[in-house]
């Protein structure tokens, strides 16, 4: 799977939008770009994925660059519950097949 | 219904000890998922079921042995553990194994082996 790179941290003030980077320029055609979220010591929450278009559900927003090189997930209204680890994975099929491979993820920290 | 249950939620074992954890899901998914996480550090996963079978095996040692004895249910079989093997020990499950279905989560089973 490719790599990615997102910052260690962030902030966001409640009610405002949250908007975390993620770069895979590695990333290959047939490679998905997943979200996911970990809340201090519970398990990791699926968030949102996409291949090639942006994507959009009750929880966020995922905007894919063209050349796929980059992505943002969007949190539209963070509240304080949006506190948490979040995870970008690239994840392929292939010999890796179902293998979600977590980096360090963004501690996104969202203030009253 | 997304829910993974996973049982228990705490364990604590000796290093002599047998123990198994289990997990549970109906949502009708043919691919679960054990995945290890220590303190301050992201999941890693370990073993890949798809359709009650053994698919993949992240060089796991032998300790831990997992089972799958139907479509919804997954157990970890624990035997002999070390110190450094006590962690958050998570459960997932797809519809599928693959990169277009996404992963669903139990709680964790917080194991301390003394």
């Amino acid at each position: 799977d490719a790599k990615t790179t997102q910052p260690t941290s962030m902030d966001c003030a409640e009610g405002r939008a949250a908007n975390l980077p993620c770069n895979h320029s590695t990333i290959s055609g047939n490679e998905y770009v997943y979200w996911y979220r970990q809340i201090h010591s519970q398990g990791p929450q699926y968030i949102i994925h996409g291949l090639k278009n942006n994507e959009t559900n009750e929880m966020a927003s995922l905007i894919i660059t063209e050349d796929r090189k980059s992505s943002t997930l969007i949190l539209p209204h963070a509240t304080l519950r949006d506190t948490a680890v979040y995870y970008c994975i690239v994840h392929a099929g292939g010999t890796s097949y179902g293998k979600l491979t977590f980096g360090q993820g963004t501690i996104l920290t969202v203030h009253p | 219904d997304t829910e993974v249950t996973q049982t228990p939620k705490h364990l604590v074992m000796g290093m002599t000890n047998k123990k198994s954890l289990k997990c549970e899901q109906h949502m009708g998914h043919r691919a679960m998922y054990w995945y290890k996480q220590k303190a301050k550090k992201p999941p890693e996963l370990m073993f890949v079921y798809s359709y009650e079978k053994l698919s993949i095996n992240e060089s796991v040692p032998s300790r831990f042995s997992p089972e799958c004895p139907n479509s919804s249910l997954l157990n970890l079989h624990l035997h002999a553990l070390q110190p450094e093997d006590s962690a958050l020990y998570l459960c997932a499950s797809s519809q599928g194994q693959g990169a277009i279905y996404e992963q669903y989560f139990g709680p964790g089973t917080r194991l301390t082996v003394t």
